[in-house]
């Protein structure tokens, strides 16, 4: 199994570009999510989904979009880029949705906003 | 919204013992749960408590939790380099939404 794969693992945007950060998983698993680390802030919930054709708001999901057309895959799309959107992002996966279920962490994607 | 908070920096010698502190503010809270990040990765799920437990070792970890204070804490015993990381604490709020504190950067001097 190749995990949680991400793309690309470094991105240079200029603001008001778009773009979409990859994920993929080869686990089958049910839960995906995408967090957002930001220095002294830790990790923060952007958008996550329970399944395919099922997608929620995180924490902080404006000036995100996502969708989940299959099980595989969980790509978050950038409409215009901001300066306050340069972050590490970070897709994560588990089996299913009880808490006990590990989550798995992709290696991220560093992002830069000019 | 629900807060998980954390010190931001622990330094160690290597053989001695860490405790990495964690408190939160939701108190329905099930699962909570310890990461390590290391330089340039992902974080990786070390260990894990359910809310109706006091205590759980797992080798060198030993979870805490006082569900009274809301505090949560690691202690890693016999630290050594290797150890050297950043560690998270998270918490499951509600069924599907996962809230981490700030991160621990712990640092083991040889």
């Amino acid at each position: 199994n190749a995990g949680v794969t991400q793309t690309p693992k470094f991105q240079v945007l200029k603001t008001g570009q778009s773009m979409t950060l990859q994920c993929a998983q080869d686990m089958n698993h049910e839960y995906m999510s995408w967090y957002r680390q930001d220095p002294g802030m830790g990790l923060r919930l952007i958008h996550y989904s329970v399944g395919a054709g099922i997608t929620d708001q995180g924490e902080v999901p404006n000036g995100y979009n996502v969708s989940r057309s299959t099980t595989e895959d969980f790509p978050l799309r950038l409409l215009s880029a901001a300066p306050s959107q340069t972050s590490v992002y970070f897709c994560a996966s588990s089996y299913g949705t009880s808490g006990r279920n590990t989550q798995y962490f992709g290696p991220g994607t560093r992002l830069t906003v000019l | 919204g629900e807060d998980v908070e954390q010190s931001l920096f622990l330094s160690v010698r290597e053989g001695d013992s860490s405790v990495i502190n964690c408190t939160y503010t939701d108190s329905s809270s099930t699962y909570l749960y310890w990461y390590k990040q290391e330089p340039g990765a992902g974080l990786q799920l070390l260990t894990y408590i359910f809310s109706n437990m006091d205590m759980k070792q797992d080798q060198r970890l030993t979870v805490l939790l006082n569900k009274k204070d809301k505090h949560l804490s690691l202690r890693i015993a016999d630290t050594q380099t290797g150890d050297s990381a950043i560690y998270f604490c998270a918490v499951l709020s509600g069924t599907y939404k996962y809230i981490f504190g700030t991160g621990t950067r712990l640092k083991v001097l040889a």
